[in-house]
């Protein structure tokens, strides 16, 4: 069975403050991870797509790193907004078999102002 | 608006009864994948079909069927439902079958009373 794990499961920062959380898959078997944002009633949308081991994706303030070797993935907040709120998923997809994405449980941040 | 439509956007109904969920996915899109969100679990991948051929598939439990037609669109059909079956129902779409990012529809919330 495919762990991904998340850390932490939920985050309070203050406005302005960088934060950043982690996620954590198999190193062995490695094809993509996606990351995704969802906020409260609203549906998941991505964030970034990461392929090869040292990847760096960047959106606006959002950025994110790739370590496909020790399988963890590093997700950045710079200056966090209170529009910064949402639950943040990663998700893993192996090079064996037809299985799809495998989320993570996500990491819950709130950005208080 | 991720240009996926998912109807029904809320459903009630009783234990025992037969119910589909119906998807349109992006177009352009030839993947359609099915997620289930319960209480305080995350996205579950219940299946996935590409171009109309189922590709992959998750816990999917016997009660619970797919199919996408040659339009592209989906339906998931959950008959014998029982309480455990409430939940959020997400589908999202994609351009191929493995690594490219998916487009989220906005849910179809599921009662079982």
């Amino acid at each position: 069975i495919l762990n991904v794990e998340q850390s932490p499961q939920s985050l309070h920062v203050q406005e302005g403050d960088s934060t950043n959380f982690t996620c954590s898959f198999p190193s062995s078997n490695f094809y993509a991870l996606h990351w995704y944002r969802w906020e409260t009633a609203k549906s998941p949308e991505a964030l970034f797509v990461m392929t090869l081991n040292g990847d760096e994706k960047k959106k606006g303030r959002i950025s994110a790193t790739l370590n496909t070797k020790e399988g963890y993935s590093y997700l950045y907040i710079k200056g966090s907004q209170p529009e910064d709120s949402a639950t943040y998923l990663c998700a893993f997809i192996g090079y064996s078999g037809n299985t799809p994405l495998v989320f993570g449980k996500g990491t819950r941040l709130s950005v208080i102002a | 608006d991720s240009g996926v439509t998912q109807t029904p956007k809320h459903l009630i109904t009783a234990t025992g009864q037969r119910v589909t969920l119906r998807c349109s996915p992006r177009s352009g899109d030839l993947s359609v994948y099915w997620y289930q969100q319960s209480l305080d679990q995350g996205l579950q991948f219940l299946i996935q079909y590409y171009n109309g051929e189922e590709r992959a598939k998750g816990n999917i439990l016997e009660r619970f069927s797919a199919q996408q037609f040659p339009d592209l669109h989906s339906e998931l059909n959950l008959s014998s439902l029982e309480l455990g079956d409430s939940a959020l129902y997400f589908c999202a779409s994609s351009v191929t079958a493995r690594e490219a990012e998916q487009y989220f529809g906005p849910g179809t919330r599921l009662t079982v009373t």
